[in-house]
């Protein structure tokens, strides 16, 4: 069955601090999707990143990177010199085939706190 | 403008009182779910659909019942609403099945006594 796992709960930073989200997924395929999903305090969800399991380049856009290896099967989220804006809760997501069904699993979220 | 749309954004009822969330998208999207969003366990699905007349069961979806008549819509029915049941909905669609990214709704507060 697949699995994700964001293992930080919470994360405090003060601004301009570079800051790393885990999550780390178990999957039997071999085709998968993973994504991240931004909830700011509005509560809205917003799609960041979406990537397969046969692209492990890693994606950088602006000051977000994206950390993507299959050999420890690990997802990482980095924000560089984070700001306020930035304070949210995040969530990785899995999505495979298996066992037929498309049941994509999101982690319990990483709420990501930015001091001014 | 592109979205995904649900209603009521509130609601609190009483056990036992059906009731429906609808959702509509206006994206031809043929993948649609809904998830209820729980502290600290994140966003879990109750139901997906494929495409019109199809749909399946997610991971919690005891208690919910979901139609699929047309393609922009997707309501959840909650027949016979329990305090267990009071929660944050999403309803998402997506250009097909689960492996594209998902455009959410803005969530449908629901509070059952």
């Amino acid at each position: 069955a697949q699995k994700v796992t964001q293992a930080q709960t919470e994360i405090s930073v003060v601004e301009k601090e570079d800051v790393t989200l885990d999550c780390v997924y178990e999957t039997r395929d071999t085709t998968y999707y993973l994504f991240w999903y931004k909830q700011p305090p509005s509560g809205e969800l917003v799609f960041l990143i979406r990537r397969n399991s046969f692209d492990e380049q890693n994606e950088i856009s602006g000051r977000y990177s994206w950390n993507f290896q299959k050999s420890t099967s690990s997802f990482n989220f980095t924000i560089t010199a984070s700001q306020v804006v930035d304070s949210a809760v995040y969530f990785c997501a899995l999505s495979d085939v298996s066992g037929g069904s498309y049941i994509p699993t999101f982690g319990r979220g990483t709420s990501l706190i930015v001091h001014p | 403008e592109a979205q995904v749309t649900q209603n009521p954004r509130y609601l609190i009822t009483v056990t036992g009182k059906k009731l429906t969330v609808t959702c509509s998208q206006n994206m031809n999207h043929e993948y649609m779910s809904w998830y209820r969003q729980d502290p600290g366990l994140g966003l879990r699905q109750i139901y997906y659909s494929m495409n019109v007349e199809v749909t399946d069961k997610g991971d919690v979806p005891e208690g919910y019942k979901v139609s699929r008549k047309e393609k922009r819509n997707f309501p959840l029915i909650l027949e016979s609403p329990s305090p267990n049941q009071t929660s944050l909905y999403f309803c998402a669609s997506s250009l097909e099945r689960g492996h594209n990214e998902q455009f959410f709704g803005p969530g449908t507060r629901l509070t059952v006594l």
